[in-house]
């Protein structure tokens, strides 16, 4: 089956600095990525997903980019704000739109005002 | 439009009694999912439904844990009889399924604590 790498899984930066959180995926067949959010105690909420067909999704301050001949992709989150705070998910699906997603192990960014 | 909806949102029981977990899916979405996420981990599928059909439950540990969606809309997961290891938060998620491009909207989850 798939199996999705999260690194780091902690990562402190200054408010205004960029993150950078990288995933790695196992079954090339995988053709969805979507990346979730999730604050203490609350539900994960998606905030960027990106599927096979394309190598970069920006929105906003966040993007996204995926490597599929490395099987990888990273979440790339510019001029951090404290609100940004949380743990956020990698995962990587496979399918139609049913996909089965596998998720990563998650990394905690605190950013520091 | 409403979230998905589960209840309880905490149980604590003993280990070797059963609990059950009731999920309301996003109206009008065919897909629904159950994960269990251990602390510290992400979430772990257990088991995925299109209307009241399952398509994939291979990591559900079917001695213990079942889930039905009769009627393709509400759905349950149960576990019986609960083991220490089955301390986890529960989340249920739905998406518009074929019809959709894919994105899964979680519910708030409920908080299993096995003593």
């Amino acid at each position: 089956g798939e199996n999705v790498e999260q690194h780091p899984s902690t990562l402190s930066v200054q408010e205004g600095d960029s993150a950078v959180i990288k995933c790695t995926y196992s079954d090339s067949a995988s053709n969805y990525f979507p990346w979730y959010k999730q604050e203490l105690g609350k539900r994960p909420q998606l905030i960027i997903d990106i599927r096979s067909n394309v190598g970069e999704k920006k929105d906003q301050r966040i993007a996204v980019t995926l490597n599929k001949t490395a099987k990888h992709f990273s979440l790339h989150i510019t001029e951090t704000q404290p609100e940004d705070s949380a743990v956020y998910f990698c995962a990587a699906g496979r399918g139609g739109s049913n996909y089965k997603l596998t998720f990563g192990k998650g990394t905690l960014l605190t950013v520091n005002p | 439009e409403a979230g998905v909806a589960q209840s309880p949102r905490y149980k604590i029981i003993e280990k070797r009694q059963s609990v059950a977990f009731w999920c309301n899916p996003i109206s009008g979405h065919a897909t629904l999912y159950w994960y269990q996420q251990i602390l510290g981990q992400g979430p772990k599928l257990l088991i995925q439904f299109q209307n009241n059909g399952v398509v994939d439950d291979s990591q559900l540990p079917k001695d213990r844990f079942s889930a039905e969606r009769l009627k393709g809309v509400d759905s349950t997961l149960k576990i019986q009889p609960a083991k220490l290891e089955d301390s986890a938060v529960y989340l249920c998620a739905s998406s518009l399924g074929l019809a959709g491009r894919g994105e899964q909207f979680f519910g708030p989850g409920t908080r299993l604590t096995v003593l």
